[in-house]
């Protein structure tokens, strides 16, 4: 079965710095989707970044990047520069069944992120 | 772009009460999801339907029935709920086998 694994629960860090949020997964399907999504504090979940598995290069929206090591099963997410407004909680997710015309995710367990002034 | 409506926000029950929560969306997306998140973890899903009249089971779809009259809504029954039961459901869209798009959720409380 599909598994992802945040193993961060909570991180602190000082505003304008460059965090980064690790997440590993298990899958024995050749081609898959990752994901990554941010909760705030209201309960809003946002889509922020997308990996394709058979694309080498990583993904890069806004000031966030994905760091994709495929060898390792692992994604982890990237936010430079970063803002009061990031503090929130960020979920990794994963596609099952990759040639579905649907999406079905499973989710890590989440990492909350502080920016600190 | 486009909006997705859950109703109500919050939900209080007793226990063994059968609740209903409801899903629209603007989105014109043919998939919709049902989500349950509690406290302090990730997002296990209960129901999704892939078009109109289309129902499948999640991982977590005990105790849940779903409802899809039309593309725009997507309804989810507590069947009977559970005393000390609190969680957030939510709802999203999607469509292309890529990304999902979120309701604001549906609070629940049942005393």
């Amino acid at each position: 079965a599909q598994k992802v694994t945040q193993t961060q629960t909570s991180i602190s860090v000082m505003e304008k710095t460059t965090v980064t949020m690790d997440c590993v997964y298990e899958t024995q399907d050749s081609s898959y989707f990752l994901f990554w999504y941010k909760q705030t504090a209201s309960g809003e979940i946002v889509f922020l970044i997308r990996q394709d598995s058979y694309k080498k290069e990583n993904a890069t929206v806004g000031h966030y990047s994905l760091n994709f090591q495929k060898p390792k099963s692992s994604i982890g997410l990237i936010i430079t520069a970063t803002q009061i407004e990031d503090s929130a909680v960020y979920f990794c997710a994963m596609r099952e069944g990759a040639s579905s015309s649907f999406s079905k995710l499973v989710f890590g367990q989440g990492t909350s992120l502080s920016v600190v002034p | 772009g486009g909006i997705i409506t859950q109703t109500p926000k919050f939900l209080i029950g007793q226990e063994g009460q059968k609740l209903t929560l409801k899903c629209q969306q603007n989105f014109n997306h043919d998939t919709m999801y049902w989500y349950r998140q509690d406290s302090g973890k990730g997002l296990r899903l209960i129901y999704y339907s892939i078009t109109e009249n289309d129902l499948q089971k999640g991982d977590l779809s005990e105790g849940y029935d779903a409802s899809r009259e039309k593309k725009s809504s997507f309804s989810l029954t507590v069947t009977s709920a559970q005393k000390n039961e609190m969680a957030v459901f939510l709802c999203a869209t999607g469509t292309g086998g890529y990304e999902q798009y979120f309701g604001p959720g549906t609070r629940l409380t049942v005393l």
